[in-house]
């Protein structure tokens, strides 16, 4: 079974840029989530979707920060502009649903400059 | 969503058990005790979880204690791939949040 895909891996910008990540969750899940984990610590979850709804949004700085799930499968989370602080792994997880056990992506590092 | 404590680092030595403790004295009775591992440079990966039963699959064993204030994730041979980050997660699967900590920083030598 496929894992969770996310791409890129690895993506090097200037602040005040944008910058897109994509995520595929595995096959049949219906929930999808978004972390960020700055250096040394845990992951934080940014945003949390059911099928093509949000569940959980609270922690995504919405001033800058964006993110869909359109058809229910794929997602993209955006981030616009850029911030020195934004610095981090954007980590996707994929489960069946909300009471599943959630799996995860390898992430995608973002250096902003 | 309980908080959860554990020791920062940790060694073990190759082929032998690893024993990573966790105390969650606020857990709920309906919040799972969830373990995640997070080798560098990889995305968290899932490893077991239990509610009030001990548990074992093909990675670890889970020992929770009878009052579930702790518990033990057991790696019983552990190799040089199982050095990582642990964390251990109090978890209410109706609707709650996987809140990571620090976890513990397992290195294990040869």
């Amino acid at each position: 079974e496929a894992g969770v895909a996310q791409s890129p891996r690895y993506k090097i910008i200037e602040k005040r840029q944008s910058v897109a990540f994509w995520c595929n969750p595995i096959s049949g899940h219906a929930t999808l989530y978004w972390y960020q984990q700055i250096l040394g610590q845990g992951p934080k979850l940014l945003i949390q979707f059911q099928n093509n709804g949000v569940v959980d949004d609270s922690q995504l700085p919405k001033d800058r920060f964006s993110a869909e799930r359109l058809k229910g499968v794929d997602s993209t989370l955006k981030i616009q502009p850029a911030k020195l602080e934004d610095s981090a792994v954007y980590l996707c997880a994929s489960s069946l649903g909300l009471q599943y056990t959630q799996y995860f992506g390898p992430g995608t590092r973002l250096t902003v400059l | 969503d309980a908080k959860t404590t554990q020791p920062p680092s940790m060694d073990c030595a190759e082929g032998r058990a690893a024993n990573l403790p966790c105390n969650h004295s606020t857990i709920s009775g309906n919040e799972y005790v969830y373990w995640y591992r997070q080798i560098h440079s990889q995305g968290p990966q899932y490893i077991i979880h239990g509610l009030k039963n001990n548990e074992t699959n093909e990675m670890a064993s889970l020992i929770i204690t009878e009052d579930r204030k702790s518990s033990t994730l057991i790696l019983p041979h552990a190799t040089l791939r199982d050095t990582a980050v642990y964390y251990c997660i109090g978890y209410y699967n109706q609707g709650g949040k996987l809140i990571f900590g620090q976890g513990t920083e397992l290195s294990v030598k040869p």
